[in-house]
């Protein structure tokens, strides 16, 4: 069964400090995709990343950056110099072969000013 | 811009009422979803749909049913709303089942208050 665990249910940080979210995963599938997801309080869920099974490298998209381990089963997210606009639930999700869509439960970043 | 957009925001209905959650998108997707999300449980897949007037049961399908008449819009239906379905409710969308795991697409949520 495919299992997504985000352990960390709330964080909160100084602006501009660095900090990373973590995703574990769990799934017997050889192909399957890891998305995150961020919630901000409009309540509408925006795509972050997407990532296949198969492309283990890392990505940097401006202060956003994602590191993939198959090894640990691990996807995590970090946000360097982090703003209070980050401040936000974030959702890790994976997607098996049959299209369905498994969440964690979210990670609650609060950024104070 | 691309866009799923759920009738209301916020819902307050009384216990036992029938309770209509509309949901409608202008991208051409051929699969819809409707989740619930509740506080420490994420986002739970109540019912999904792959064509017009094609339903299948996710993991809380109870006390729900869905409709599916056009392609572009997914109605969730409670039939006798309870207090233990007050949530937020998301819809979302995807591309047709050709291109496999695409991004979903999500609206912006509706808060029921069933009292």
């Amino acid at each position: 069964a495919q299992k997504v665990t985000q352990a960390q249910t709330e964080i909160s940080v100084v602006e501009k400090e660095d900090v990373t979210l973590d995703c574990v995963y769990e799934t017997r599938d050889t192909t399957y995709y890891l998305f995150w997801y961020k919630q901000p309080p409009s309540g509408e869920l925006v795509f972050l990343i997407r990532r296949n099974s198969f492309d283990e490298q890392n990505e940097i998209s401006g202060r956003y950056s994602w590191n993939f381990q198959k090894s640990t089963s691990s996807f995590n997210f970090t946000i360097t110099a982090s703003q209070v606009v980050d401040s936000a639930v974030y959702f890790c999700a994976l997607s098996d072969p049959g299209n369905q869509f498994y969440f964690g439960t979210g990670t609650s970043l609060t950024v104070i000013p | 811009d691309v866009k799923v957009t759920q009738s209301s925001r916020y819902l307050v209905k009384r216990t036992g009422e029938k309770v209509f959650l509309e949901c409608v998108q202008d991208m051409d997707h051929e699969n819809m979803f409707w989740y619930r999300q509740d506080p420490g449980l994420g986002l739970r897949l109540i019912y999904f749909s792959y064509d017009v007037k094609m339903k299948e049961k996710g993991d809380i399908p109870e006390g729900y049913s869905v409709s599916r008449e056009k392609k572009e819009r997914f109605s969730l239906i409670l039939e006798s709303a309870s207090t233990n379905q007050t949530s937020m409710y998301l819809c979302a969308s995807s591309p047709g089942t050709e291109t496999t795991n695409e991004k979903l697409f999500f609206g912006s949520g509706t808060q029921l208050s069933v009292l």
